[in-house]
């Protein structure tokens, strides 16, 4: 069965502070998605990233990071230099790649950005 | 494109009805999947649809139902409500890729149910 952990719930951060959310993940799969989307307080989840299970390459999107280690199970997500609207919840996300969209979900991790 | 629509955006019922909420996704998309989102139990697939046959089912009862349509467009269906099944339903739409497979999600604003 697959299973994302996202043990942060809450994290409080000063802006301009760079902050760092953990995902864990574990599935039987070899090929596989993993997923961040940002819910803000309006509640539609807004897609953010998705990684194939073969490429570890980190990637970086303006003040966004990501660093996937597939020798660790991790997927973490880091924000540079916060901002006051990045204040959401984070899911990070998991999802087979057989084409039928079964995403299994982490908990999130609620960030709130204080100016 | 517009994005993927959700209707009624916030809805009231009482234990022992039935609803039904209704999901249009993004124009192209032919997969559609539907989440349950509680503070309990956070985000929970329910199921997905492709060309209008249910392809993949979460652990939910039978009281959970849906469909598709020709046109993608999707609704699910909860009878006999109870106190539990007040939360935010999701719907999420995927385009196919290259490989003919369903790729990744984007979301709708969601259903706010409550359950009295």
């Amino acid at each position: 069965a697959q299973k994302v952990t996202q043990a942060q719930t809450e994290i409080s951060v000063v802006e301009k502070e760079d902050v760092t959310l953990d995902c864990v993940y574990e599935t039987r799969d070899t090929t596989y998605y993993l997923f961040w989307y940002k819910q803000p307080p309006s509640g539609e989840l807004v897609f953010l990233i998705r990684r194939n299970s073969f490429d570890e390459q980190n990637e970086i999107s303006g003040r966004y990071s990501w660093n996937f280690q597939k020798s660790t199970s991790s997927f973490n997500f880091t924000i540079t230099a916060s901002q006051v609207v990045d204040s959401a919840v984070y899911f990070c996300a998991l999802s087979e790649a057989g084409g039928y969209q079964k995403v299994t979900f982490g908990t999130g991790t609620k960030l709130q950005v204080i100016p | 494109k517009a994005g993927v629509t959700q209707t009624p955006r916030y809805l009231i019922k009482t234990r022992g009805q039935q609803v039904t909420l209704s999901c249009s996704p993004i124009s192209g998309h032919r997969s559609v999947s539907w989440y349950q989102q509680t503070p309990g139990q956070g985000l929970q697939f329910l199921f997905e649809y492709f060309s209008e046959t249910q392809r993949n089912k979460g652990n939910f009862p039978g009281r959970f139902s849906g469909r598709q349509f020709s046109n993608s467009r999707s609704e699910m269906n909860v009878s006999t409500l109870e106190l539990g099944d007040s939360a935010l339903y999701l719907c999420a739409s995927s385009p196919l890729n290259l490989a003919g497979v369903a790729d990744t999600q984007y979301f709708g604003p969601g259903t706010r149910l409550t359950v009295l």
